[in-house]
């Protein structure tokens, strides 16, 4: 069974550029969500979907970052205008959506974005 | 404000012996906490989980400890092996959350010397 897909793998840019990245979830898997890993720190998460509802954005920066989830499965996540310190690894994660300890979350390979 | 804590960043031992990763949280009110792994250029994978009512899960080769009243857990490793090499990372989900939203710890990178 494939994981979660994520695309692309490596990203450079230079600041004021736009970025998108795309993640791919496991199939039947209704919640997706996408974290953001800076350098010798831990995954924080951004925004949560369940199926193609945001319920939980309060981390995500609105005036430079946006997200979408149309049909409920592949998800994008935007940058615009990148600034250097956006530089990091984004990662999609994805779960079931179970309640409670069993909704385990299985995490992407990541993109790592590099602004110049 | 950093509520699951990893306060070594990093830990060289040698094959064959004993990981001891530590982890410190500050919201009593965590009652689940999860290892993940994670090789370069690879997203994180969970390894081993415990519950607040346990003091101990084990499986396999790791065996991880839950102290309540220190909010301490720590995961060990017996016997380290090369494979075991890479950063690992405690979370916690925020208690009374449907939505299972994951507090991580900056993590440890370990290396396993042959």
């Amino acid at each position: 069974e494939a994981g979660v897909v994520q695309s692309p793998r490596y990203k450079i840019i230079e600041k004021k550029q736009p970025v998108a990245f795309w993640c791919n979830p496991i199939s039947g898997h209704n919640t997706l969500y996408w974290y953001l890993q800076n350098l010798g720190q831990g995954p924080e998460l951004l925004i949560r979907y369940e199926n193609e509802e945001a319920v939980d954005d309060s981390q995500l920066p609105k005036d430079r970052f946006s997200a979408e989830r149309l049909k409920g499965v592949d998800s994008t996540l935007k940058i615009q205008p990148a600034e250097l310190g956006d530089s990091a690894v984004y990662l999609c994660a994805s779960s079931l959506g179970l309640a409670g300890d069993e909704n385990e979350q299985f995490f992407g390979p990541g993109t790592r974005l590099t602004v110049l | 404000d950093q509520q699951v804590k990893q306060n070594s960043p990093s830990l060289s031992v040698q094959e064959g012996r004993i990981s001891i990763l530590n982890c410190d949280y500050t919201n009593s009110m965590f009652d689940y906490f999860l290892w993940y792994k994670k090789y370069p250029a690879e997203g994180p994978t969970f390894l081993i989980s415990i519950s607040s009512i346990k003091d101990k899960n084990e499986d396999g080769r790791f065996t991880v400890f839950l102290n309540k009243s220190a909010k301490h857990l720590s995961l060990h490793i017996v016997p380290s092996q090369p494979g075991d090499s890479a950063v690992y990372f405690c979370a916690a989900p925020f208690p009374f959350s449907n939505d299972y939203k994951l507090s991580f710890g900056a993590g440890t990178t370990v290396t396993v010397r042959a």
